[in-house]
């Protein structure tokens, strides 16, 4: 069975600070890990995905994430805040090469300060 | 491309009343999900279809739900009869065999049930 825990359910910092939002999955597979984003009444988008190769993915928005394994940990980061970046973030997992079910956390939502 | 289309928007009705949720998927992707996605228990998988077949509807919640996919551009999920905790958004999302899982999601239906 997979789970993912987001640590935080708010995350509030200042604009132009760094933005770091925790996961840590469990999968009894080779996981493949998702962040997405979703702004007010409106569906999830996907910022980045790690599936396999390069455990440092890159996403949109200046967005980036590392898999750890040994932690089993998909930290979401970004350097710099910006205003717009205010919104609530999920971080998924499925169960790899062949699944499709896929397993969201509860979601911490991002607040940015002037 | 459109996009996944979902239809209505926005649904009021009132307990015991039959409610049916559409869904359009994006075209040539072979896989559709519906979720429920509430303050209380966040996002959830109620069923996923692939090739219009059902693959997993453990997560639908009482024999109240239904989904049917009659063919690749179309699936329905209704509930009958509906109750006040049925309340929530209801999200369809679609992805193709070749994207990893990553799935593309509707803007949503807000379903009130009074």
């Amino acid at each position: 069975a997979q789970s993912v825990t987001q640590l935080g359910s708010h995350v509030s910092v200042s604009e132009g600070a760094l933005v770091l939002l925790r996961c840590n999955y469990s999968s009894s597979v080779p996981p493949y890990l998702f962040w997405y984003v979703q702004y007010p009444n409106q569906g999830l988008q996907l910022l980045l995905k790690y599936t396999t190769g390069a455990t440092l993915v890159k996403g949109i928005n200046g967005f980036e994430a590392e898999f750890k394994k040994s932690e089993t940990s998909f930290h979401l980061t970004k350097p710099s805040a910006h205003m717009s970046d205010a919104a609530e973030y999920f971080c998924a997992v499925s169960e790899g090469a062949g699944g499709f079910k896929t397993i969201f956390g509860a979601g911490t939502r991002l607040f940015v300060k002037a | 491309d459109a996009g996944v289309i979902q239809s209505p928007r926005h649904e009021v009705t009132e307990m015991g009343q039959e409610v049916t949720l559409r869904c359009k998927p994006i075209s040539g992707h072979d896989y559709l999900f519906w979720y429920r996605q509430t303050m209380m228990r966040g996002l959830e998988l109620l069923i996923y279809f692939n090739n219009n077949v059902p693959i997993d509807d453990s997560g639908m919640p009482e024999d109240r739900f239904s989904a049917k996919m009659p063919n690749a551009s179309f699936s329905t999920l209704k509930i009958q009869p509906s109750e006040p905790r049925d309340s929530a958004v209801y999200f369809c999302a679609s992805t193709p065999r070749t994207r990893n899982n990553e799935q593309f999601f509707g803007p949503g239906t807000r379903l009130t049930v009074l």
